[in-house]
């Protein structure tokens, strides 16, 4: 149990392109998603926090016109990344709260490796 | 909002047991500590949690001192595979309050 999927895994795009990434719960149901986006050798950082049928919360310092979140279901959250360059290109990670198992945690996917050209 | 301190990196060799101590001097009274294991270009995997005490499962034990300022992940036999970013979480996910560390780099040798 507490799968969570991310899709893809890998893109590559151009400078000025819009890129979506899926992240879905498969095997249970998740009011809240977070979005962590991870520099090289660097800790997890926390962009926002994606809740279902609401508007997500974004962390201080991260452009909500440049990551649009939407949570439309309780097993998929998106996260698009608008007008993307180079300085975009990172590994980004969702996770998905479980509230109906304990202990009551974040359940990560796989992460999607974004390169921008 | 608890910030956590971890050692930066820790050598073991197979067969030994690992304790990684995290510090989070201002815990917050509802605040519950996770751990998690990060393997290179991958999602961080869930190993244990904890409010206080003692914890175990088949994985790995975390103590937790009565006041709550430090944490220690135990991983008992280590093997070459857990080799890893081992990430101590401090927080509560239930108001989306919570602080990633900088993780520790655990080399384990052969």
């Amino acid at each position: 149990g507490a799968v969570v999927s991310q899709h893809p895994s890998r893109v590559i795009c151009k400078s000025g392109t819009s890129v979506k990434i899926e992240c879905r719960s498969l095997d249970f149901q998740a009011t809240t998603m977070f979005w962590y986006r991870q520099f090289p050798k660097q800790s997890l950082m926390l962009m926002a926090t994606s809740n279902e049928g609401s508007k997500a919360t974004y962390e201080q310092g991260v452009e909500k016109d440049k990551f649009l979140i939407n949570h439309a279901s309780l097993t998929l959250s998106t996260l698009t990344v608008t007008s993307a360059h180079p300085e975009d290109s990172s590994f980004y990670i969702c996770s998905a709260r479980w509230l109906d198992r304990g202990p009551d945690t974040q359940y990560f996917g796989p992460g999607t490796r974004l390169t921008v050209l | 909002l608890a910030k956590t301190t971890q050692p930066i990196s820790m050598d073991s060799y197979e067969g030994q047991e690992v304790n990684i101590t995290c510090s989070h001097n201002n815990i917050a009274t509802n605040d519950y500590i996770t751990w998690y294991q990060q393997f290179p270009s991958q999602g961080p995997r869930f190993i244990i949690q904890g409010y206080k005490t003692k914890v175990t499962n088949e994985v790995a034990s975390l103590f937790i001192p009565a006041d709550r300022k430090s944490s220690t992940l135990s991983l008992p036999r280590v093997s070459l595979s857990d080799t890893a970013v081992y990430y101590c979480l401090v927080g509560d996910i239930r108001i989306n309050k919570f602080y990633f560390g900088s993780g520790t780099k655990l080399n384990v040798k052969p």
